[in-house]
């Protein structure tokens, strides 16, 4: 079965630090979403991509962050200058059409220190 | 207005035994309402779903019941098994035009015991 998958699982960095987290989505979906969940909270939106542009976007996805689908098949996150709120589980999520559920990767886990 | 509240925040359920997990939803534009399973360490997975045309669905020992009038939407688990251990949100979406954000609720962990 298909499936969304995400890399690395864990990332650890320094405070101030580029991190980018890589997403491969379903080889056939066209629209592509991050989402983040702090331990044991919630998980909420980020941001939506579609045709190589963002869709839509949360508050939390400041100029800190950005996207991008560099190739046919990665889909990425960047955060510019970690900070230490910004430690979190990160969800990579992919919808073939717009009336369809979203599957979600396994997640990155991303710890700042 | 773009909130989804979730209760309760835990529950502890003797195997065979039905969970049930509220949610309540305050914006009318919401036209999908997802449940998602978790388990520790992995991506929410899409559990069941249902649109507000209808009052309930069912797939296997799952069931969404949909008040549409009220804003309220629960999932009852028939038959609890120890494999059902997770945690369950609830969520809503506005389901068109590849604008389908996710807004999910805070979750409820969810132990069967044997």
């Amino acid at each position: 079965e298909p499936e969304v998958t995400q890399t690395p699982s864990h990332q650890v960095t320094q405070m101030g630090q580029e991190v980018i987290l890589r997403c491969v989505p379903i080889s056939n979906h066209l629209y592509f979403y991050w989402y983040r969940q702090i331990l044991g909270q919630k998980v909420e939106f980020l941001v939506s991509f579609y045709n190589n542009e963002i869709s839509e976007k949360s508050e939390i996805f400041d100029d800190q962050f950005s996207v991008e689908r560099p190739d046919g098949s990665n889909f990425t996150l960047k955060i510019r200058s970690t900070k230490l709120e910004d430690s979190a589980m990160y969800f990579c999520a992919s919808i073939a059409t717009s009336l369809d559920e979203q599957f979600f990767g396994p997640g990155t886990r991303l710890t700042v220190l | 207005q773009q909130q989804v509240k979730q209760s309760p925040q835990s529950l502890i359920v003797q195997k065979g035994g039905i969970s049930i997990i509220n949610c309540a939803y305050e914006n009318t534009a919401f036209d999908y309402f997802p449940w998602y399973q978790q388990f520790p360490g992995k991506g929410p997975a899409l559990l069941i779903a249902i649109r507000p045309d209808v009052s309930e669905k069912k797939e296997g020992r799952f069931t969404i019941s949909f008040n549409k009038s009220a804003k309220q939407f629960s999932l009852h688990i028939m038959d609890s098994q120890p494999g059902d251990s997770a945690t369950y949100f609830c969520a809503a979406s506005k389901g068109s035009g590849g604008y389908q954000k996710v807004t999910f609720g805070t979750g409820t962990k969810l132990q069967v015991i044997p």
